[in-house]
């Protein structure tokens, strides 16, 4: 059973550009939602996509896009990089189709960005 | 709104310890809980929740936590810590819309031999 995996494992940037984040959800699931998380702090929600479209976001600025595919997988896009967008980005997938919702959110390995 | 309050950045115990992981939670509707382990440089990995069952919970590796509602308290503890217990430890909750986990700044939690 195919955990939920991201790519790129690591990524450096440089301030200004812009950076795109993969993520493929566990086997079975349709929910994907995205964590930040700085170095020292517990992560902090980005946004949720369900059904190819963002259901709630996080206090983020919009320099901070998604997209979710008809597959389930996601994309975070992250436009004019800042120092501080330097962090550990989480994805998290979970089930809630068919009436079959389950609490648990399950994380991927995460991806390293520096932005420098 | 909902939030968590994890007592203690750090926490230190002997091989065979009790560990006890603080975690403290407001919230404006009957709570969902988690407690959440990350490794270093890996993503984090579901210890055991609360979803309005059981009041004890148990969960993997030996962990356990207890929901005690008049102390708005999900404290986390194993009888006796093993070296490989070593690692950060996330307390969160859902938010009101059952979308969004809210999690703790987190514990790192150290053991020695």
């Amino acid at each position: 059973d195919a955990g939920v995996t991201q790519s790129p494992t690591h990524l450096i940037k440089t301030r200004g550009q812009q950076v795109t984040l993969r993520c493929s959800p566990k086997s079975g699931h349709d929910t994907v939602s995205w964590y930040q998380q700085a170095l020292g702090q517990g992560p902090q929600f980005i946004f949720q996509y369900y059904e190819e479209e963002e259901r709630q976001r996080g206090n983020f600025p919009d320099r901070f896009s998604g997209h979710q595919f008809p597959n389930y997988s996601s994309e975070l896009n992250v436009n004019a990089l800042l120092l501080g967008d330097s962090a550990l980005y989480l994805c998290a997938s979970s089930l809630e189709r068919q009436g079959r919702f389950s609490y648990e959110q399950y994380f991927g390995p995460g991806t390293r960005l520096t932005v420098t | 709104a909902q939030s968590v309050t994890q007592l203690g950045s750090h926490v230190s115990v002997s091989e065979g310890a009790l560990v006890l992981l603080r975690c403290n939670y407001s919230s404006s509707v009957p709570p969902y809980l988690f407690w959440y382990v990350q490794y270093p440089n890996q993503g984090l990995q579901l210890l055991l929740k609360y979803t309005s069952a059981a009041t004890l919970v148990k969960g993997i590796n030996g962990f356990e936590a207890e929901f005690k509602k008049s102390e708005t308290s999900f404290h986390l503890t194993k009888p006796s810590a093993h070296m490989s217990d070593a690692a950060e430890y996330f307390c969160a909750v859902y938010n009101q819309a059952g979308t969004a986990l809210i999690f703790g700044k987190g514990t790192t939690l150290s053991v020695s031999s």
